[in-house]
């Protein structure tokens, strides 16, 4: 079955390392993504990764597959106040047009 | 700027009225991408066009709902007789071909009085 599952909610301290979780459940999944949703604000597509990689890294993203586990994370270094957003984790099979995204985790950043 | 744009930005409506979107799709890309979110959720799949065809449509699309994309380009979305449970943001995305990388437009809220 189709399914996304993220927490809620993550706070970090600004200047730390996010870390925001997501697993997933269908092992045919070819595409793992992560988009980004700013308040009243369309998605911005942040990075994405092929489900026979194991990490991706562009600038302060790093984005860890553990395919086994079906389980992707986004870490994000030295976190500002400007990633306060929430974050969607999604998923997509390569015959497939649609893109399945989880709730989200709503980010916040503590000064 | 040539990314995914959408209009109206809101739009607020009477139940039972019809409403009518619109999305410009970046212009090279083939593929165009109907979704819907709700307060709190993830967007969900609503239909997608290849060029003029449509290709895909979910369940959640019910028969008040119509899209269309007549010449390859832009798209509307029209909602009939729209009821309180439409009321959602309706956001807009386009990728090339492979779908790969799909960009979203800013949405059109719905709300439905």
């Amino acid at each position: 079955g189709e399914d996304v599952e993220q927490s809620l909610f993550l706070s970090v301290r600004e200047g730390d390392s996010s870390v925001i979780n997501c697993t997933y459940t269908d092992s045919s999944s070819t595409y793992l993504y992560w988009y980004k949703q700013e308040p009243g604000a369309g998605l911005q597509l942040l990075t994405y990764i092929f489900s026979n990689m194991d990490m991706k890294q562009d600038q302060r993203l790093t984005v860890l597959l553990n395919k086994k586990d079906k389980h992707l994370s986004l870490r994000i270094a030295d976190t500002q106040t400007g990633d306060s957003a929430i974050y969607f984790c999604a998923e997509r099979y390569s015959s497939a047009s649609k893109i399945i995204f989880g709730s989200g985790t709503r980010l916040s950043i503590r000064p | 700027d040539t990314g995914v744009s959408q209009n109206p930005r809101h739009k607020i409506t009477k139940r039972g009225q019809n409403v009518t979107f619109r999305c410009d799709p970046i212009s090279e890309h083939n593929r165009l991408y109907w979704y819907r979110q709700t307060l709190g959720q993830g967007p969900e799949f609503l239909t997608y066009f290849q060029n003029e065809a449509q290709l895909e449509k979910s369940r959640l699309l019910s028969d008040r709902f119509s899209a269309e994309r007549p010449k390859g380009s832009f798209s509307t979305l029209e909602i009939q007789r729209t009821e309180q449970g439409d009321s959602a943001m309706y956001l807009c995305a386009s990728s090339y071909m492979t779908g790969d990388e799909q960009y979203f437009g800013p949405g059109t809220r719905l709300t439905v009085t």
